[in-house]
C-alpha cells in the first residue's frame, strides 16, 4: 500500500505571500487532517476534510484554507504568510471513523 | 478544552537502560490515546494505540503504555531501550462522542539514547 505523499518537502516564502500544500492520501483512504508543527511543539490540528468539505477546525485563521478532492487528495492554502508560520505542516489520512492515521513526511515552509 | 502534557521534554539514556515517558490528559470523558514516534527525518509512526480494554496495551518495537483512567495517565515504557530508539515521542489524544477524530498532541519529549 501506498502512504501519504507530500509536496513539496521544503519551501521559502516571504512574509505577504501565498502558498499551497499539496498531500495524496494513503490509498483506501477518505478522510485528510492537516497538523502544523513548530518548531519543538506537538503536531497542532488545522483542519480535517471528508467528502470534499470541512469537517472539524482547530484554532487557526481563515487564511488557512483547504481542498479535497475527489480521489481524496488535498491541498492546504496560507494566504498573507507571517513569520509564525514558519513550520512543518503534516497531512494525515484516515478512513473516517477509524483512527488508524498515517502521516507524511511534511512539508517544512519557512518564511522570511 | 482538551489537553496533553508530557512531563519529559528532553531524556537522555544509555543502552539498556529502561525507559517510561510519562503523558496525561485533560478530558474526563471516553479517549483514545496514542503514543507516536517520529524518527530523525522521518514521518510520524504510531508505536501503540488504546480505544478500550486491557489498559496494557503493547505495541510495536518492544513499547507498552498503560492506561490509568484514575490518574488520566498513559505513560509509555520499555523495558531497555537500544540506541535506535533515539527519536522524538509524542502522546495524542482524541476525546469525545461525535467528534472528528481531531488528534490533541503532547509537546514531546526528545529521546537520546546514548550507545
Amino acid at each position: 500500500e501506498t502512504g501519504v505523499t507530500q509536496s513539496p518537502t521544503h519551501l521559502i516564502k516571504t512574509r505577504g505571500q501565498q502558498v499551497t500544500l499539496r498531500c495524496s492520501s494513503q490509498s483506501g483512504h477518505n478522510t485528510v487532517s492537516w497538523y502544523q508543527q513548530a518548531l519543538g511543539q506537538g503536531p497542532q490540528f488545522i483542519f480535517q476534510y471528508y467528502r470534499e468539505e470541512e469537517n472539524g477546525r482547530g484554532n487557526f485563521p481563515p487564511r488557512f484554507s483547504g481542498l479535497q478532492f475527489p480521489n481524496y487528495s488535498s491541498e492546504l492554502d496560507v494566504n498573507a504568510l507571517e513569520l509564525d508560520d514558519s513550520a512543518l505542516y503534516l497531512c494525515a489520512s484516515s478512513v473516517t471513523g477509524n483512527y488508524g492515521y498515517t502521516f507524511g513526511s511534511g512539508t517544512r515552509l519557512t518564511v522570511v | 478544552a482538551q489537553s496533553v502534557s508530557q512531563h519529559n521534554h528532553h531524556v537522555i539514556l544509555s543502552e539498556a537502560a529502561s525507559l517510561e515517558l510519562g503523558c496525561n490528559y485533560s478530558y474526563g470523558g471516553t479517549v483514545n490515546l496514542f503514543w507516536y514516534v517520529q524518527y530523525p527525518g522521518q514521518h510520524l509512526q504510531l508505536l501503540l494505540k488504546y480505544f478500550s480494554g486491557d489498559p496494557l496495551v503493547k505495541g510495536i518495537k518492544g513499547f507498552e503504555a498503560e492506561f490509568i483512567k484514575s490518574k488520566f495517565s498513559f505513560n509509555l515504557r520499555k523495558p531497555s531501550v537500544q540506541w535506535s530508539d533515539t527519536a522524538e515521542y509524542f502522546c495524542a489524544v482524541i476525546g469525545g462522542s461525535g467528534n472528528t477524530g481531531k488528534l490533541i498532541f503532547g509537546q514531546g519529549t526528545t529521546l537520546q539514547v546514548k550507545p
